[in-house]
This record gives C-alpha cells, sequence and structure tokens, in this order.
C-alpha cells in the first residue's frame, strides 16, 4: 500500500532563512505523481507542484525549488528566503496510477512557522 | 472561476443528529472528490464522483455516511446519526479530467459533534 511519511511537524525559522520540507513515500507502482500543497490559516489547499515519476529532474520556480530523487523515495521541498507569508501547513501526497482517477495518499504534513 | 465552494464552514450538532453538507464544484470540473481532515492529519480520501456517478468508496465512509451528486453538479455529504468520532474538517475537490488529478480545494466544512 502507498505511504508519504514527512517526518518533520514543525519547523520555525526567521525570515529571509532556506527551510527544506522532507517527504519519503512509498509506493509498488513505478508509475505514479508526488504533489505538494499548501494549507494557510484559511484551510483551503493549494497545489504547488506536481511531479511524474518519469521526471526526475529538479524545478525551480520562484523562491521555491523541489529535488526528486527515486533512488532515495524522496521529494523534498525546499523556499528559499523564507517569508512571513509562507507560514502554513505543507503536505505531500502521492497518487498511484496516474491512467485512472484514484485518489491522493496525504502526508501528515509540516507545519512551517516565519517569524520576523 | 470563483473556485470551489462548501456550505456551511461551521456545523455544531449533537451526537445522534443527522447533518448535511454541501460542496459546489468549480463550474467546468467533471471530477469531484470528499475528504476528511483531523487535526494534525493529513486529509483522507472519502468518495469521488465523475460526472453524477460516484465510482469509489473509501472503507473509512460507514454506512452513515452518503454523498450525492445530482446531475453532476453540486454535491452534498450527509452523516446519519453523528458520532463524536466524526467530528473533523470535511473537505471538497474537483478537477478536470485528464488533469492528472490536480485538486482544487475548498476550504471545507468544520463539524463539531458535542
Amino acid at each position: 500500500a502507498q505511504k508519504v511519511t514527512q517526518a518533520q511537524t514543525e519547523i520555525s525559522v526567521v525570515e529571509k532563512e532556506d527551510v527544506t520540507l522532507d517527504c519519503v513515500y512509498e509506493t509498488r507502482d513505478t508509475t505514479y505523481y508526488l504533489f505538494w500543497y499548501k494549507q494557510p490559516p484559511s484551510g483551503e489547499l493549494v497545489f504547488l507542484i506536481r511531479r511524474n515519476s518519469f521526471d526526475e529532474q529538479n524545478e525551480i520556480s520562484g523562491r521555491y525549488s523541489w529535488n526528486f530523487q527515486k533512488s532515495t523515495s524522496s521529494f523534498n521541498f525546499t523556499i528559499t528566503a523564507s517569508q512571513v507569508v509562507d507560514s502554513a501547513v505543507y503536505f505531500c501526497a502521492l497518487k498511484e496510477d496516474p491512467g485512472t482517477a484514484s485518489k491522493l495518499t496525504f502526508g501528515t504534513g509540516t507545519r512551517l512557522q516565519v517569524t520576523l | 472561476d470563483t473556485g470551489v465552494s462548501q456550505d456551511p464552514r461551521h456545523k455544531i450538532t449533537k451526537r445522534g443528529q443527522n447533518v448535511t453538507f454541501r460542496c459546489d464544484p468549480i463550474s467546468e470540473h467533471n471530477r469531484l472528490y470528499w475528504y476528511r481532515q483531523t487535526l494534525g492529519q493529513g486529509p483522507e480520501f472519502l468518495t469521488y464522483f465523475q460526472n453524477e456517478a460516484q465510482l469509489e468508496k473509501s472503507r473509512l465512509l460507514s454506512d452513515r455516511f452518503s454523498a450525492e451528486r445530482p446531475k453532476g453538479s453540486f454535491s452534498t455529504l450527509e452523516i446519519q446519526r453523528t458520532e463524536q468520532g466524526d467530528s473533523a474538517m470535511y473537505l471538497c475537490a474537483s478537477s478536470f479530467r485528464g488533469s492528472n488529478e490536480k485538486l482544487f480545494f475548498g476550504s471545507g466544512t468544520q463539524l463539531s459533534v458535542l
């Protein structure tokens, strides 16, 4: 069965520091998708990125970057020069069997607190 | 595009009562999902619709739970004979087939069962 582990329950940083959120996943499928979602205090989960299991290129989008390594089953997320507005809970998620509309399996989330 | 909307935002009920939540997805999205999130946990899948057809249900969805999506538009989730363990945030999400499950979530309905 699929599983997503986010070992960091809470991280606190000072603004402008870089921070990396860890995600480790388990799946028996060879084809799958990985996601990161952000949940601010308002409660609405916001999509950040989707990564196909065949695409191990790292990606950078503004202050965000993602490091996907199949060899270690990890999909880590880095925020560069963190800002107070980045404070939220971040969830990593896995979707197996991309040919169907199957469910996402979420990790337990990492709460990021960015202070001045 | 007004996003996914859920109603109500908060619901407080007494144990044993029935409750119903509503979700209005993004209008062109044909897939609709219900998830449940408890404190300190990630969302857990409950059920999924493609148009009006309910295609998958989680084992978490006991027979006290029922979901509908008449005419493939809005959806309702009803919980009968609520129990304290049903207290959670109920999240609705929608997506467009072929989007490889980029889900758009609503803000959720927070249920408290006293």
